[in-house]
């Protein structure tokens, strides 16, 4: 089945603990990107990636990392989170040409995150 | 920048009632809309797709026009399910650039 998968689906933890949300597609699409969606302001996007080894700021890419070692993966990495980034967390993915040639993009599940 | 403005939910409606949801946009150049609807504890996923003036998008009963002069791409349905129930959202793709720009989320909630 063709999906996005996201884990963890639910995370508490508390401020400045670095984790990692991970991303993960087997559709072998070369676009993928993370959303956070939060109540009245929808989904903004954090950061993209056109292909391996290319990462591309969002609209809100403060205190957020991400890494595109492999086609099928994009890890979202916290390093040190903050209450602020308390939020429902998207990954994303498009076939090759990303969102500019084809608009849609597939969502994985989603990941809630609170930060303490 | 570019932005998207819906109308504020949540909308309620009995079944079989019409749908209309708002959607204004503002971009440089002539963007792609979309609509998406995301269903309780699911990801987005795409409704219709408009990608130039005039062009209707439409799905599963859903239509949307993508009209220019007024920069808006209304959501709107004849008759609604309980189905239907869930959140929808506006997007824009701008000429240049590789981003969906996403409207602030409508909640629909149909009862029987």
């Amino acid at each position: 089945e063709a999906q996005v998968t996201q884990n963890p689906r639910y995370l508490i933890t508390v401020t400045g603990k670095k984790l990692t949300v991970t991303c993960s597609q087997n559709m072998n699409h070369e676009y993928m990107s993370w959303y956070r969606q939060d109540p009245g302001l929808g989904l903004r996007q954090i950061y993209y990636s056109m292909n391996v080894e290319v990462t591309d700021k969002g609209d809100v890419p403060e205190g957020y990392k991400v890494s595109r070692k492999e086609k099928r993966n994009f890890p979202l990495i916290l390093e040190s989170p903050s209450p602020n980034q308390t939020s429902l967390y998207f990954c994303a993915s498009s076939p090759s040409g990303g969102v500019q040639r084809h608009g849609t993009q597939y969502f994985g599940p989603g990941t809630r995150l609170l930060v303490l | 920048g570019d932005s998207v403005t819906q109308m504020e939910g949540p909308v309620t409606l009995s079944e079989e009632a019409f749908l209309t949801i708002n959607c204004t946009y503002t971009a440089t150049g002539y963007p792609s809309l979309f609509w998406y609807v995301q269903y309780p504890g699911e990801g987005l996923q795409l409704l219709l797709k408009a990608t130039k003036a005039d062009d209707k998008g439409s799905n599963k009963g859903f239509e949307a026009t993508y009209r220019k002069e007024t920069t808006s791409f209304h959501l709107e349905k004849g008759s609604v399910q309980v189905s239907d129930s869930a959140v929808y959202f506006c997007a824009s793709r701008g000429d240049a650039g590789n981003m969906l720009t996403f409207g602030g989320g409508t909640r629909l909630m149909v009862k029987p």
